[in-house]
């Protein structure tokens, strides 16, 4: 499975964009670049995925590289509800169709008032 | 709103205990797993179900069992509780869609074994 390496922690500003960098330089072809984030003591939340075109939706964007090899997730206008632990996974194929997600450390961003 | 649910928030077992963690989604998904999470670590798969009846290991399946009677049911138990096995344990549901799709997981159960 393809590893992610992203920042430990990040600090941003309320009201100004999160910009959180995930690098994933071994991905292959038919790999996702999924997004989520756990606030502390809940169970993990799903943001945004993508294969090769960058992707927008209610929460977030995500914009690939076009090597793949590395992605970022944006927080247009971050708020303190926003601050969590956010993971950038590639998703590996588990059998039988389904796939697993393996988490790492994930970057903790911390939104400033 | 996809709804994951687990039996218990927060645990607090003996050694040797027998322990069974229960989860229940709502939305008809296929495939459900179950994770553990530890400080440092991430999360890390136990076992998963892409189907009533059928199980696969995953990355750490060993002092744990899993059982799904039903679609919608999916329990994790541990057969003789360790105090290695304190940990938080999540739950996670997804529709069997292929490749794009999400997971979606329940709030957690912490277990604490003394």
């Amino acid at each position: 499975d393809a590893k992610t390496t992203q920042p430990p922690s990040m600090d941003c500003a309320e009201g100004r964009a999160a910009n959180l960098p995930c690098n994933h330089s071994t991905i292959s072809g038919n790999e996702y670049v999924y997004w989520y984030r756990q606030i502390h003591s809940q169970g993990p939340q799903y943001i945004i995925h993508g294969l090769k075109n960058n992707e927008t939706n209610e929460m977030a964007s995500l914009i690939i590289t076009e090597d793949r090899k590395s992605s970022t997730l944006i927080l247009p206008h971050a708020t303190l509800r926003d601050t969590a632990v956010y993971y950038c996974i590639v998703r590996g194929f588990l059998g039988a169709g389904s796939y697993q997600l393996t988490f790492g450390k994930g970057t903790k961003l911390s939104v400033i008032p | 709103d996809v709804k994951v649910t687990q039996s218990s928030r927060y645990l607090v077992k003996r050694t040797g205990e027998k322990v069974f963690l229960e989860c229940v989604q709502d939305m008809d998904h296929e495939n459900m797993f179950w994770y553990r999470q530890d400080p440092g670590l991430g999360l890390r798969l136990i076992y998963f179900s892409y189907d009533v009846k059928m199980k696969e290991k995953g990355d750490i399946p060993e002092g744990y069992s899993v059982s799904r009677e039903k679609k919608e049911r999916f329990s994790l138990i541990l057969e003789s509780a360790s105090t290695n096995q304190t940990s938080m344990y999540l739950c996670a549901s997804s529709f069997f869609v292929g490749q794009g799709y999400e997971q979606y997981f329940g709030p957690g159960t912490r277990l604490t074994v003394t």
